[in-house]
């Protein structure tokens, strides 16, 4: 199986402040297709996950520009500019080369 | 608009079998792939299992010998069905069309 390995913010993160967060995959997501096959993805307090990025850097239908992402084969970051009140959650990056599909191990975002 | 609801019984006996309905509405699933994904309370989320557009399905290799999914395309439905459940398989359980809408999610504990 693929493992997915997140990075620690140094949180409290003030507001108005950027954010990066790592994913690392033990094996490359680059296909011969040339898509990176990895997704964000936020799950804020309380709630369901929420798709953010997909592909590796688009978008998903309406979320903020202020969401992006980027990325080698196997180093991925998601950048957050300009952190605000409901940014506040945890990120997963996942997977979607092989099965299983795997997921990171979370990062938690927490605002001064 | 597109919207998924899982439904099932909130306790299970440990040993007893875990049955789950996602109900589907605003796709069809013999045009999409639905996933089932898990999340023990205050811990990650973990994949479990796809059933494709054309019926076919993949597992978690660590829940393989346990899972079951199948649907009822008539009934716009995908089912789980997972046995021997003990008590590290409490969780909430979310059903998700291919990553970019998901259930509200259903809480299963495993307890006598």
């Amino acid at each position: 199986d693929i493992v997915m390995t997140q990075g620690a913010l140094p949180n409290p993160v003030p507001s108005g402040e950027s954010a990066s967060i790592t994913c690392q995959s033990s094996k490359s997501l680059l296909h011969s297709n040339g898509k990176t096959y990895l997704n964000w993805y936020l799950q804020r307090p309380g709630q369901s996950p929420q798709l953010l990025i997909y592909w590796m850097s688009t978008r998903a239908s309406g979320v903020s520009d202020r969401f992006s992402g980027s990325g080698s084969g196997t180093d991925f970051t998601l950048k957050i500019s300009s952190v605000e009140a409901e940014d506040v959650g945890v990120y997963y990056c996942q997977q979607f080369l092989e099965y299983p599909r795997t997921f990171g191990g979370g990062t938690k975002l927490e605002l001064k | 608009q597109v919207q998924l609801k899982e439904s099932g019984p909130g306790l299970v006996q440990p040993s007893e079998t875990l049955s789950l309905t996602c109900t589907v509405s605003g796709f069809s699933l013999t045009s999409n792939s639905v996933h089932w994904v898990r999340q023990p309370p205050g811990k990650g989320l973990e994949w479990m299992g796809i059933i494709r557009s054309g019926g076919s399905t993949d597992y978690n290799s660590a829940l393989k010998s346990r899972l079951s999914i199948s649907r009822d395309t008539s009934k716009s439905q995908v089912f789980l069905k997972m046995n021997s459940l003990q008590t590290e398989d409490t969780a909430i359980y979310y059903c998700t069309r291919s990553s970019d809408y998901w259930g509200q999610g259903v809480m299963v504990t495993v307890s006598s």
